[in-house]
This record gives C-alpha cells, sequence and structure tokens, in this order.
C-alpha cells in the first residue's frame, strides 16, 4: 500500500536559514511524488513533482526537492527561508490516479 | 495556467437545508476532478473522485446520497451537500486533474469553500 510520512508536524526556522521538510514514502511501484503548500484559509499549491529523470527537481519559490530511492524519501529544501514561506506543506504520492497526502508539516519562519 | 476556481469562498446555512459548491477548471478540460474534506490542523481527507459524464466515485465511509457530484461538463463540477447539519462544517476543496502528453497526471487545486452550518 502507498503511503506518506512527514516527520515533524512543526519545523520553526529563523529568517534566511536553510528550510529543510522531511517526507518518506511507501510505494509498490516507481512513485510518482508532490510538494504542494497550503496557506490559511487557501488551496493547495503546487510547489514541484517528481516523475522521472532527473532526481533533483527544482520548483518554484525557490523550494526543491530531491528523489532518493534508496532511502524512499523526497525532502523538500530551500536554502533561504523567507517570512512568506510561513505556511504548511504537503508531501503526497500518486496511486491509482488519486493522490496520497502526508499529515502535513507546519512551516514557521522568525524574523 | 492550470487555474482551477470555486464558488462560493464562504458559506453559512441553516441546518436542514443544502448547499452547492462550484469547481471550475479555468484554462484547461478536466475529465476528471476530485473533492476533498479538511478538519483544521489536519491533511486534505479525499470524499470523491468526480468523472465527466459518469457518476462519482465515494471513498469508503462518504454518504454518496449526503454529497451529491455532478460532473457535467469537462470544466465544471457540483458538490451538493444535502441537508446539511452542524457536523458537515468544514473546509471544502476540489482539485482538477491536468492530462499533458507525456507526463504524469497532476492535479490542480481550487481555493476551498468554508461551509458553516448553523
Amino acid at each position: 500500500a502507498q503511503s506518506v510520512t512527514q516527520l515533524g508536524s512543526h519545523v520553526s526556522v529563523s529568517e534566511g536559514a536553510l528550510v529543510l521538510l522531511r517526507c518518506n514514502y511507501s510505494s509498490s511501484v516507481p512513485p510518482y511524488l508532490f510538494w504542494y503548500v497550503q496557506y490559511p484559509n487557501q488551496g493547495l499549491q503546487l510547489l514541484l513533482k517528481y516523475t522521472t529523470g532527473a532526481t533533483l527537481v527544482k520548483g518554484i519559490n525557490g523550494f526543491e526537492a530531491e528523489f532518493k530511492k534508496s532511502e524512499t524519501s523526497f525532502h523538500l529544501t530551500k536554502p533561504s527561508a523567507h517570512m512568506s514561506d510561513a505556511a504548511e506543506y504537503f508531501c503526497a504520492v500518486s496511486y491509482g490516479g488519486k493522490l496520497i497526502f502526508g499529515q502535513g508539516t507546519e512551516l514557521s519562519v522568525k524574523p | 495556467g492550470a487555474v482551477v476556481s470555486q464558488h462560493p469562498s464562504w458559506v453559512i446555512c441553516k441546518s436542514g437545508t443544502s448547499v452547492k459548491i462550484e469547481c471550475r477548471s479555468l484554462d484547461f478540460q478536466a475529465t476528471t476532478m476530485f473533492w476533498y474534506r479538511q478538519f483544521p490542523k489536519q491533511s486534505l481527507m479525499l470524499m470523491a473522485t468526480s468523472n465527466e459524464g459518469s457518476k462519482a466515485t465515494y471513498e469508503q465511509g462518504v454518504e454518496k446520497d449526503k454529497f451529491l457530484i455532478n460532473h457535467a461538463s469537462l470544466t465544471l463540477s457540483t458538490l451538493t451537500v444535502t441537508s446539511a447539519h452542524p457536523e458537515d462544517s468544514s473546509f471544502y476543496i476540489c482539485s482538477a486533474n491536468l492530462r499533458l502528453a507525456g507526463s504524469v497526471n497532476t492535479q490542480y487545486f481550487g481555493p476551498g469553500t468554508r461551509l458553516t452550518v448553523l
């Protein structure tokens, strides 16, 4: 069965610091992986996705994620956090045409 | 591109009434749309898959007679919460599936609808 685990329901960083949001997946087939961001009272916005090919995927707003098959991970990073990055982040794996979401990680950015 | 809208963005209704929420893909056609429910501080819960021109497929535990879904065109799906009760109060989010040749299907989400049932 496919599943997604996001380690850490809440991550706090200082402005300008590295952002690292962890995501591990379980999949019986080669996975399609996604990261979405949700701002308060809004829908989800696609940050980036991994399908095949290059394992380092660059997304919007300076975010990137690396697919590591051996570690079954797809961690999201950003070199320098900005106040506007404060939001909820969801990792998801596609299975049978549906998305299976992780529990979400709330990112706080301190000035 | 890949913009999805929802209407209304918020609605307050009395217990026992029905509420319709619209989901539109504005710049692409979507044969498949999805309806999710989200409780505060929680992840998204898939309610149903809406297929254009056919019946929706509901997830286990979701009452299909309470949450009526219609996908009459390639750009519009509607969710009607029938005989709403306070426990139906939630944030409802739709997504539309974008299919591109040579690429994986990708879901693009609407902004959500906050339903409050008094």
